[in-house]
């Protein structure tokens, strides 16, 4: 079975604060993605990485970076974290390098509080 | 714009009832589409996918969806529902030949009453 762990459920961090934010994969998958799932509002794609070291943007990568320097790893930064960035980060993966017919793997997701 | 809408944000169906969550996607070209479970404290999982093959798709726990192009409809069924289907559902399209992402509708959350 494909496993994506992520290293923290809950998380709670002051504003300000650099936040790292871990996803692991364990099936060898060549695309990672990070999306934010927010109440009303579905998941909605913050960045996602096709290879080693690339990464795209999604639709709201405003406060965001990323890193993906192994293949299996693929970690969400947040700069300065805000209180609007408090939310459910869900990371996921895929394989292949055609991205649309494959279906996504997910993380159990990290709730991030931002006080 | 590619979009895709889930109509009800909340469904109630007693146990044993008929399930039935719409999902409409609005592209010029039909894609590959998708639906996700999300157990509570959980992430989502596949339920099924159609990917031009079939048009009636069989899933996971009883269920299937059958796109229809003539109404944009990838609308998920499961003939009796079960305690255990209580869950947010998400239906996602995917374009054929390039767009990197899945556009996710915002999600339909199941009640099943006893």
């Amino acid at each position: 079975d494909v496993k994506v762990t992520q290293s923290s459920r809950y998380l709670v961090k002051r504003t300000g604060e650099k936040v790292f934010l871990e996803c692991v994969q364990d099936m060898d998958h060549e695309n990672m993605f990070w999306y934010r799932q927010d109440p009303g509002l579905g998941l909605r794609l913050i960045y996602f990485s096709y290879d080693v070291k690339m990464k795209e943007k999604g639709d709201i990568p405003e406060g965001y970076s990323v890193s993906r320097e192994k293949k299996e790893r693929f970690s969400l930064i947040l700069e300065s974290a805000s209180t609007n960035q408090t939310s459910m980060y869900l990371c996921a993966s895929s394989p292949g390098l055609t991205f649309t017919r494959s279906e996504q793997y997910f993380g159990p997701g990290t709730r991030l509080t931002v006080t | 714009a590619q979009s895709v809408t889930q109509l009800g944000s909340h469904v109630s169906v007693s146990e044993g009832a008929l399930v039935l969550l719409r999902c409409n996607y609005s592209s010029s070209v039909p894609p590959y589409l998708f639906w996700y479970v999300q157990y509570p404290n959980q992430g989502l999982q596949l339920l099924l996918k159609y990917t031009s093959a079939a048009t009636l798709v069989k899933g996971i726990n009883g269920f299937e969806a059958e796109f229809k192009k003539s109404e944009t409809s990838f609308h998920l069924t499961k003939p009796s529902a079960h305690m255990s289907d209580a869950a947010e559902y998400f239906c996602a399209a995917s374009l054929v030949g390039g767009t990197y992402k899945y556009i996710f509708g915002t999600g339909t959350r199941l009640k099943v009453l006893a």
